[in-house]
């Protein structure tokens, strides 16, 4: 079945540092692919997506670029700030369909940025 | 301006006692699902519906019982079968596609406690 690998934190960057967050994923078809960001105490926001191959989503200096040659989704920033620190979720949903696919979350990465 | 609005922000469960969580959106959006969150996992999916009076089960709704009798609501009900309901509970909506998959829009949760 679909699956969404991440890895593991937390991870804790000073200000102003290059941010790399992997996920990788396991899916038949040609997926969608997202990364959601949780700020403390609240729920998920969308932060990017893309929803086919080599189609970068960006965002807020956010970017990954959609590989399907390497499965992979890659979240990155060229300077991460204090604001940033939260939890990070890649996520995949399937090709366009008459039925319902739903929504595969990786288990997030927590991202620490200090002063 | 349109959104998901989910109350209460914090719910107390005493032992053997069903709660309900309110979920509410006036986004217009057909489709509306429950998530549970834990720590260091991602989300799993409980329910979701994709119109009014229809609903299907997710991964992990074992415990758990939903309505939609309105498009706007999706209350879930945590049910003393529930075991080990003390969670992170976020409510999302979307709209139903016809030919784009659309991401999903989450409200800010419910954390629910046992005393």
């Amino acid at each position: 079945g679909n699956s969404v690998t991440q890895m593991e934190g937390p991870v804790t960057l000073s200000e102003e540092a290059f941010l790399t967050i992997n996920c990788t994923y396991t899916a038949t078809g040609y997926p969608s692919l997202f990364w959601y960001v949780q700020y403390p105490g609240e729920g998920l926001q969308l932060l990017l997506k893309a929803t086919k191959a080599d189609d970068k989503g960006s965002n807020k200096g956010f970017e990954a670029t959609y590989r399907k040659e390497t499965t992979s989704f890659h979240l990155e920033k060229g300077s991460v700030q204090v604001s940033d620190s939260a939890v990070y979720f890649c996520a995949l949903s399937g090709a366009p369909k008459t039925s319902y696919d739903k929504v595969i979350f990786g288990p997030g990465t927590s991202l620490s940025v200090i002063p | 301006d349109g959104g998901i609005t989910q109350s209460p922000k914090y719910l107390f469960r005493k032992e053997g006692q069903n709660v309900t969580l309110s979920c509410e959106q006036n986004l217009n959006h057909d489709a509306m699902y429950w998530y549970r969150q834990d720590p260091g996992q991602g989300l799993r999916l409980i329910y979701y519906s994709q119109i009014v009076n229809d609903f299907q089960k997710g991964d992990i709704a074992e415990g758990y019982s939903v309505s939609r009798e309105k498009k706007e609501s999706f209350p879930l009900t945590v049910t003393s079968a529930q075991k080990n309901p003390t969670a992170f509970y976020l409510c999302a909506s979307s709209p139903w596609g016809q030919a784009v998959w659309e991401t999903q829009y989450f409200g800010p949760g419910t954390r629910l406690l046992v005393l």
